[in-house]
């Protein structure tokens, strides 16, 4: 049973508006999340991440907000720009070390023109 | 020129075949990992070194071996390759203080027939 879920698995948004990506996790030791954006033929890049102590952490156009009790994590892209399409996945860890993170499926956005 | 290289980039082979995909990296990182992507399924790990001298066991180790032969090498082999180690395998490093971000290669498509 996969503890990193991203349940959808695509995603269209408009250029210029707001894109929410979701992610829900089930190991209640996880304490640490992270973003990544993956583009075709490259491997994934960091872009964000939170710790349990905080609810929401802020990036320029990037937002990830933290809801421990629900045990879910969204990540919002304001506004949204056609070079944010690519695939975005959730990773979680339990360690203090962060060297086993969890990931989930991903979400492919498509920001339309 | 790319922080952290895999080779090959791509790879058919047949089953029952040794392979070796190698990574190398110029960040100067004392960690580093080897994971695969499927369809679906995130990027899972499949092991992880701290340093030249550690070798630890990820979450899907079986069939797969790992040499880390320098601090900015480390590559993976499948001593008998089988058609569901066909996947996507990226390798990742990242530095000392822990709870930071994972720097990714382009990753190596491998195909067993």
């Amino acid at each position: 049973d996969q503890q990193v879920k991203q349940n959808s698995p695509s995603l269209s948004v408009q250029e210029g508006r707001i894109s929410i990506l979701n992610c829900d996790y089930t190991n209640s030791m996880f304490d640490y999340f992270l973003w990544y954006k993956k583009y075709p033929a490259e491997g994934p890049t960091f872009l964000i991440s939170i710790s349990s102590i905080k609810d929401k952490n802020e990036d320029g156009r990037f937002t990830v907000f933290l809801n421990k009790s629900a045990k879910h994590l969204s990540l919002h892209i304001v506004p949204s720009q056609p070079g944010d399409s690519a695939v975005y996945f959730c990773a979680a860890s339990a360690d203090n070390y962060g060297q086993n993170f969890v990931f989930g499926p991903g979400t492919r956005l498509s920001v339309l023109p | 020129d790319a922080d952290v290289t895999q080779t090959p980039r791509n790879r058919i082979t047949k089953t029952g075949k040794r392979i070796m995909l190698e990574c190398s990296q110029t960040k100067g990182h004392d960690r580093m990992y080897w994971y695969r992507q499927d369809p679906g399924l995130g990027l899972r790990l499949i092991y992880y070194s701290f340093d030249v001298k550690d070798i630890n066991k990820g979450e899907i180790s079986d069939g797969y071996s790992v040499s880390r032969q320098a601090q900015a090498k480390f590559s993976l082999s499948l001593e008998s390759a089988i058609p569901n180690q066909t996947a996507l395998y990226f390798c990742a490093t990242s530095d000392l203080s822990g709870r930071v971000e994972q720097f990714f290669g382009p990753g190596t498509r491998l195909t067993v027939l």
